[in-house]
């Protein structure tokens, strides 16, 4: 069983468009998390949610909101894409403290041409 | 600001021979270190933590890394390098309450047979 999966794992679309990318996780983990890496290979945190509340949202454009239904689930949909979107973006899960790993998903890459 | 620098982009040693990934930290209060690595294509899998205790943590597939607080660093280690190692290693420190993972530019290693 994967325990951090997201869907889909390629997604190739034009500018102006909204896509949605989901993410479960069946760890029963409280925390979860949106990670952007960049072509640079950077990780950086978008968003990070306990129990479906938003904790962090880190100067992300509005384009990009993420859906909590319920604390196995994180999606994130995103409006009018633009080119500089274009990244791999990475669902996490860990439980909530200072001395929890996360697990992380396989990636979504998002191509906007 | 809160930081983990990785000071080299890239990392090759021989199979067989010691490996050693750099890490050092900048963070107010105690620091959380994790070291995570990414094969192509595939998310980050952790690899080991460490929180509070002794020095040396022993992690997955035979990693270890040592926490040096006079010098803020934690550097990856593993006595025996496999060609099967090769892939790019993050090391993060988690932040804000424990809801943020702040990760390193990464480190490229390559092991050459």
């Amino acid at each position: 069983d994967t325990a951090v999966s997201q869907t889909p794992k390629y997604l190739v679309t034009q500018m102006g468009n909204d896509k949605s990318i989901k993410c479960e996780q069946n760890l029963g983990h409280d925390t979860m998390y949106w990670y952007k890496q960049d072509s640079k290979k950077f990780l950086k945190i978008m968003f990070s949610y306990n129990n479906k509340e938003l904790i962090i949202n880190e100067t992300v454009p509005n384009r990009f909101s993420p859906k909590s239904p319920d604390k196995a689930h994180l999606n994130l949909h995103i409006n009018s894409l633009e080119l500089g979107d274009s990244a791999v973006y990475f669902c996490a899960s860990s439980q909530p403290g200072y001395n929890t790993e996360a697990f992380f998903g396989q990636g979504t890459r998002l191509t906007v041409v | 600001a809160q930081s983990v620098a990785q000071p080299e982009d890239q990392v090759n040693v021989a199979e067989g021979n010691p490996l050693t990934v750099k890490c050092t930290y900048s963070v107010s209060g105690n620091p959380y270190l994790f070291w995570y690595v990414q094969y192509p294509n595939r998310g980050l899998q952790f690899l080991l933590k460490y929180i509070t205790g002794d020095n040396l943590v022993k992690g997955s597939y035979g990693f270890e890394a040592e926490f040096n607080k006079s010098q803020t660093s934690f550097h990856l280690k593993k006595p025996s390098a496999l060609v099967s190692d090769s892939a790019l290693y993050f090391c993060a420190v988690k932040l804000s309450g424990g809801q943020n993972f702040v990760f390193g530019p990464g480190t490229r290693l390559s092991v050459l047979p």
